[in-house]
């Protein structure tokens, strides 16, 4: 069974641009979840999917920052415009609803200059 | 807002001897998680406790869960070289969307 996948693995941009984030569930798994780690710093919870639809988003920093899943499956983290203080790993990480178990995809690592 | 804090920050020790990291929510949490990132690699989820004052083990690990729910801890005994990377905790709280999760333990074996 494939895990969970993100893409870019790496992305460096500089301050005013936009970058998406993609990460692909485990086949299967309803609940959807981003997190972003600083450096040094807690996985902080920036918001989780049910299927297509938000359950909570309390986590997301501000309006620059747009997540989608559009028919339950892939979802997309978009940051326009991209700030310095927006850089950090974004992981995804999906389950099963009634399952505890997470699992986490391998991040994506952005860089704002 | 609820916060879980997670000490020490980092951990050097020589192989074989014992290391523990400690977790500290300032609410009630519902279960806590515990998770393992290896350089380089993303957080891989090892254990969770629900009830009060509960213990789990696996192999030299041993997890603990506070009378009060509101702490844990874990314990790994005679450590290995393999025991090289970053320990997590995750705390659920009423909200059960969301995960707290502390700032993590690098822990460093020295062989």
């Amino acid at each position: 069974e494939a895990g969970v996948t993100q893409f870019p693995s790496h992305s460096v941009i500089e301050k005013g641009q936009t970058v998406t984030l993609r990460c692909d569930p485990i086949s299967g798994h309803d609940n959807l979840y981003w997190y972003r780690r600083v450096m040094g710093k807690e996985i902080k919870f920036l918001l989780h999917f049910v299927k297509e639809s938000k359950q909570d988003e309390s986590g997301m920093p501000n309006n620059r920052f747009l997540a989608e899943r559009t028919g339950g499956t892939y979802s997309t983290l978009k940051v326009q415009p991209a700030e310095l203080e927006d850089s950090g790993v974004y992981f995804c990480a999906s389950k099963t609803s009634g399952a505890d178990t997470q699992y986490f995809g391998p991040g994506t690592r952005l860089t704002v200059l | 807002g609820q916060q879980v804090m997670q000490i020490p920050q980092y951990q050097h020790v020589q192989e074989g001897e014992d290391f523990t990291t400690y977790c500290n929510s300032s609410t009630t949490l519902s279960n806590i998680q515990w998770y393992k990132q290896r350089p380089g690699g993303h957080p891989v989820f090892l254990i969770q406790l629900v009830k009060s004052g509960e213990v789990k083990k696996q192999k030299r690990l041993t997890f603990q869960f506070g009378e009060a729910k509101k702490n844990s801890s874990l314990h790994i005994t005679a450590t290995q070289t393999t025991d090289v990377g970053t320990y997590f905790c995750a705390g659920r709280g009423h909200n059960f969307n969301k995960f707290y999760f502390g700032s993590g333990t690098k822990l460093n074996v020295k062989p």
